[in-house]
């Protein structure tokens, strides 16, 4: 089945050293989105890549990083995790523009962060 | 910057009963998702609406779109436990294609 992979699932990491967390599809979508989400909030836009443009929304912190090295693959590099970097990172896809569903978003099942 | 609000945050109810979850924007939007995140999942998409008024249904769940495509509403008839979850709107807003999750309302299913 066509889907979104998330690795690791959990993963923790020290204070301060770096951390990457991947994401693949099989639904060649030209669309993926990394998401941050915090217990009880909405899923917060880090960036997003259309094919290989990369988009950074104003308030992602320089911190976070991200490498789309091809279509199926997506990174996600935290440089120095801090203690408010700990939550559940989501990888979605979505078709392109122009597809009648292209804002319908796929999700990865999330890799949640854990920062000691 | 733009925003789509949702409303209730929290909601109980006892099983059996309905639950209605409303979705408003300040400016008109070309489409609105809905998407359902339960306990410890991911969000998963649910369904999407395109057109001004349009009524969908899914079994119990009804999803509208208002004439004016600045609100949208979900509505689930006699709720059952396995509804329990976080059910978020997301629209494009401010020109942008890519959608805003509104902030969920999370649902409590009381057996």
């Amino acid at each position: 089945d066509a889907m979104v992979i998330q690795n690791p699932r959990y993963q923790v990491t020290q204070f301060g050293k770096p951390v990457t967390l991947s994401c693949s599809q099989t639904l060649n979508h030209n669309v993926m989105y990394w998401y941050q989400q915090k217990s009880s909030q909405a899923p917060k836009l880090l960036f997003h890549y259309y094919d290989k443009d990369f988009n950074n929304e104003a308030d992602t912190p320089d911190n976070f990083q991200s490498r789309r090295p091809n279509t199926s693959f997506c990174f996600l590099d935290i440089r120095s995790p801090g203690l408010g970097d700990a939550a559940m990172y989501l990888c979605a896809t979505s078709p392109p523009l122009g597809t009648p569903t292209y804002n319908e978003q796929f999700f990865g099942p999330g890799t949640r962060l854990t920062v000691l | 910057g733009q925003q789509v609000m949702q409303i209730p945050q929290y909601q109980h109810v006892q099983e059996g009963e309905d639950f209605t979850t409303y979705c408003n924007s300040s400016t008109t939007l070309s489409n609105i998702q809905w998407y359902k995140q339960r306990p410890g999942g991911h969000p998963v998409f649910l369904i999407q609406l395109v057109k001004s008024g349009e009524v969908k249904k899914q079994k119990r769940l009804t999803f509208q779109f208002g004439e004016a495509k600045k609100n949208s509403s979900l509505h689930i008839t006699a709720t059952q436990t396995t509804d329990v979850g976080t059910y978020f709107c997301a629209g494009p807003t401010g020109g942008s294609y890519i959608p805003t999750f509104g902030r969920g309302t999370s649902l409590i299913v009381h057996p």
